[in-house]
């Protein structure tokens, strides 16, 4: 079944950097674009930008430019978000989430189980 | 685009039928989708394009609306359906969500 399986929690200090993966099982990884959304503790859903997983070229939301990369490797069907410098109010469960279908403009399915980043000195 | 979600917590017996808005602050056509988020959880697709209802989420679940109101209708709920919903839109980037709608037992 098509699934997504993110990498475990995260415990940072303040300036370090965090690369949080998505690998991607049960379906051409390449067909579909790649999607990341941040959920601080406690709050509401926050799309990040997406990435192109046909050529590799991401969007950024405004907010997350600067500081987030999204990056992939096809070969393992894998995304990525690096987050450097990182700041207490990074403190955040990441997701990843696939387009639900072909072209621009899409809802998201499935959705990746999560991972938490916390950052504290 | 802002969507605002109504209300933003609601209290409920199962077999309650239980109705949330979704209001866009401009026109998004049908490019809209609910999720289900349960504690601890992921977020779960239920409906796309604004009605349609995905392959494994009870018929107990509905929803309508085009252009700028929206509505997802749980009937007769169950005591699984205790979540926070959120819409979003996919009309044009950024995508953006409702700031949800939490469905707390009565």
């Amino acid at each position: 079944q098509v699934q997504l399986v993110q990498s475990g929690s995260e415990l940072k200090k303040p300036g370090a950097s965090v690369k949080v993966s998505c690998k991607a099982s049960g379906y051409t990884f390449t067909s579909y674009a790649m999607n990341w959304v941040r959920q601080a503790p406690g709050q509401g859903l926050e799309w990040m930008g997406w990435i192109n997983t046909n050529t590799g070229n991401p969007t950024y939301a405004q907010g997350f430019t600067g500081r987030f990369v999204f990056s992939l490797d096809t070969s393992v069907s894998t995304a990525y978000l690096q987050i450097s410098s990182l700041k207490a109010e990074d403190t955040a469960v990441y997701y990843c989430a696939r387009d639900g279908g072909f072209g621009a403009y899409n809802w998201f399915d499935p959705w990746g189980q999560g991972t938490l980043v916390t950052v504290s000195s | 685009i802002r969507m605002t979600q109504s209300p933003s917590s609601i209290s409920a017996s199962p077999g309650d039928r239980v109705t949330i808005t979704c209001r866009a602050s401009q026109y998004i056509d049908n490019h809209l989708a609910w999720y289900q988020q349960k504690v601890g959880g992921a977020p779960k697709l239920l409906i796309s394009g604004a009605s349609t209802l995905q392959g494994d989420v009870p018929s107990r679940f509905s929803a309508d609306g085009s252009g700028t109101t929206f509505t997802l209708t749980i009937n007769c709920q169950q005591s699984e359906d205790f979540a926070t919903y959120y819409c979003q839109q996919y009309y044009t980037y950024p995508y953006t969500f409702g700031q949800g709608t939490d469905l707390e037992v009565k």
